[in-house]
């Protein structure tokens, strides 16, 4: 089943902050965070199991609510190059089979 | 590392013509997955092979729609005969654990089917 992400969409200024989240009906083992620039690949940002912490990468980091079933990843002053679609892609088992990804955010920033 | 390589970068063909895509996954990545994007559904697994054997096709929309990995550095998803609602952007991706590292996508093939 498909995770649900919001804001759908984000337009913000360069040095501004934003947060992005996922959330799934069910209970969740992993979770991804990619991002896709216009015109090309998703690239992987980070993965978040469960139980494990944190994860951190430049000023991009991200959390892992188990309980929530939802993952939020946090862009911390931004840049023009944060511009893009972020989507979540979660897990449900240990051997990777209902693996899906979300919709996507479109994040805009602007000088 | 050339990275997930794909060819064509764009294919535009003719309703009813066979098409094939190529995928060559980097080196060492046991997993190999084909997506397809389009504005409407998104990202869609089609299907993936771990270590050349097909695991999961349950993501391919129909039996137009075929996929093989005869050795670990090579795949091809094919569509026979083509419609116009198989336009969209057909990603190949590889990985050495996707559990525990992520995908890498190759660029992609745009298929236009006219």
């Amino acid at each position: 089943q498909q995770p649900v992400q919001s804001p759908q969409a984000v337009i913000l200024r360069e040095g501004e902050d934003a947060v992005i989240n996922c959330s799934s009906s069910k209970a969740l083992y992993s979770v991804h965070w990619y991002r896709q620039k216009h015109g090309e690949a998703p690239v992987f940002l980070m993965i978040l199991l469960k139980g494990g912490e944190q994860k951190g990468h430049e000023k991009i980091s991200a959390s892992f609510n188990e309980k929530k079933q939802q993952s939020s990843l946090y862009l911390t002053a931004s840049q023009l190059s944060y511009s893009g679609t972020y989507f979540c892609g979660t897990e449900i088992g240990i051997y990777g089979q209902n693996f899906v990804f979300g919709p996507g955010t479109r994040l805009s920033v602007l000088p | 590392d050339a990275g997930v390589i794909q060819s064509p970068r764009h294919e535009v063909t003719e309703m009813g013509q066979e098409v094939t895509l190529r995928c060559k996954p980097i080196s060492g990545h046991d997993y190999l997955f084909w997506y397809r994007q389009t504005m409407m559904r998104g990202l869609e697994l089609l299907i993936y092979f771990n270590n050349n054997v097909p695991i999961d096709d349950s993501g391919m929309p129909e039996d137009r729609f075929s996929a093989k990995m005869p050795n670990a550095s090579f795949s091809t998803l094919k569509i026979q005969p083509s419609e116009p609602r198989d336009s969209a952007v057909y990603f190949c991706a590889s990985s050495l654990d996707f559990l525990n590292y992520g995908y890498t996508f190759g660029s992609g093939t745009r298929l236009t089917v006219v």
